[in-house]
């Protein structure tokens, strides 16, 4: 069954440097997320992007963060200066077709960010 | 806006006994609800979803859910525990977007 797959598992980094969080959604899907989950925390939507552009992004999503396919495969997310409140899992997801609430998305395992 | 809040962060129940993780959520309009469980080290896996069709949703692995919007519920069931739904779930309310509940942790006591 296609999973949608992230790497690396586990990142750890200095404040102020940058880091790309990548993404392999499922291949005929169209529509691709990111969440974080800060430890004992709600996950929490940061963007959707589909035809290589964003379609929202939640007030999180602020300057610091960028998304991008580079190629038809992979999807990233990059966090110019990371902050200590970066500290996240962050979770890749994709869905097939339009984005509504009918629509199911399928979420990569996660990567856990630590910022030092 | 829409929001779920899950009742209980940890349940613990015994193997073979029935498993119930409550979730109630708060919605503008009719909702879309899901189920999502996450093992250790595993991506959020779809169990269950509910878009206004049955309000009696049955999942994956013999869970199901009941929709009742007297009530504002969602909540999740299985008649009998097995080891390996020993998982962290989470309700989640879509509207623009994803609105996750806090999770539940299950554990299962052989």
């Amino acid at each position: 069954e296609p999973e949608v797959t992230q790497t690396p598992s586990h990142q750890v980094t200095q404040m102020g440097q940058e880091v790309i969080l990548r993404c392999v959604p499922i291949s005929n899907h169209l529509y691709f997320y990111w969440y974080r989950q800060i430890l004992g925390q709600k996950v929490e939507f940061l963007v959707s992007f589909y035809n290589n552009e964003i379609s929202e992004k939640s007030e999180i999503f602020d300057d610091q963060f960028s998304v991008e396919r580079p190629d038809g495969s992979n999807f990233t997310l990059k966090i110019r200066s990371t902050k200590l409140e970066d500290s996240a899992m962050y979770f890749c997801a994709s869905s097939v077709k339009s984005w509504s609430s009918y629509e199911t998305q399928y979420f990569g395992p996660g990567t856990r960010l630590l910022v030092l | 806006a829409q929001s779920v809040t899950q009742l209980d962060s940890h349940v613990s129940v015994s193997e073979g006994t029935p498993v119930l993780l409550r979730c109630n959520y708060s919605s503008s309009y009719s909702p879309s609800l899901f189920w999502y469980v996450q093992h250790p080290n595993k991506g959020l896996q779809l169990l269950l979803k509910y878009t206004s069709a049955a309000t009696l949703v049955k999942g994956i692995n013999g869970f199901e859910a009941e929709f009742k919007k007297s009530e504002t519920s969602f909540h999740l069931t299985k008649p009998s525990a097995h080891m390996s739904d020993a998982a962290e779930y989470f309700c989640v309310v879509a509207g623009n977007q994803f609105y996750f509940g806090t999770g539940t942790s299950l554990t299962v006591i052989p």
